[in-house]
């Protein structure tokens, strides 16, 4: 199967500040998928197919990437990005499998 | 709108068998796949399986086939979830989430499930 490694586990940023949390997969994968989950919460859709936006999602979320390398970006921080973030690929199925999550911490 | 309302929470003992359930409202239940996910306190999310409801056809994760068996019945909109001979490691909070594409797109609030005598 395929593993997904996320990078850093943890980050703290400030407000305003730009994010970038990263997924590299153990082989290629065709698209990437992102959630958001903050605690006591579920998993709320991002980002499907690598780049797109989920409905209603802020536009200062996007995603990047091919092949094993992918990331996600914050281009402003704000408060309310304070959560986990998990990457999911869907290429090599089954399994679907999931990253192990990129914590985001506020400043 | 589209809605995955989840059972409540479960305290079963060791060695026990568990059925959660999974209720669709909003859309066509019979026409997308709906996935089930596990996540341990404190750690990732673990994709279990998902089954179609238009045939009953399901997917599984190999590292859960005979743990989890999935079902369900087309005249409530209702997925269920069986989890068999429960041990600690199984104590969990449990997610359905309707299948979107490659991907997931509505969540239950999910399952909290509890192994402990």
């Amino acid at each position: 199967q395929i593993v997904l490694t996320q990078s850093p586990a943890i980050i703290s940023a400030s407000p305003g500040e730009k994010v970038t949390m990263t997924c590299s997969a153990s082989s290629s994968v065709s698209y990437m998928y992102w959630y958001q989950q903050k605690p006591g919460s579920s998993p709320r859709l991002l980002i499907y197919d690598t780049s797109n936006l989920a409905s209603g999602v802020p536009v200062r979320f996007s995603g990047s990437g091919s092949g094993t390398s992918y990331s996600l970006t914050i281009s402003r921080m704000e408060a309310e990005d304070a959560a986990t973030y998990y990457c999911q690929q869907w290429s090599s199925y089954p399994p679907i499998t999931f990253g192990g999550g990129t914590k985001l911490e506020i400043k | 709108q589209v809605q995955m309302q989840q059972s409540g929470p479960e305290l079963v003992k060791p060695g026990a068998s568990v059925k959660i359930s999974c209720k669709a409202s909003g859309y066509a239940f019979s026409t997308s796949w709906i996935n089930w996910v596990k996540q341990r306190p404190g750690q990732g999310l673990e994709w279990i399986g998902r089954i179609y409801p238009g045939d009953g056809n399901t997917n599984y994760n190999g590292k859960f086939k005979g743990k989890a068996t999935l079902t369900v019945d087309n005249s409530s909109s209702t997925a269920y979830m069986q989890v068999s001979s429960l041990t600690s490691v199984d104590s969990a909070v449990y997610f359905c989430a309707r299948n979107y594409s490659y991907t997931m797109d509505y969540w239950g609030q999910g399952t909290s499930v509890t192994v402990s005598s």
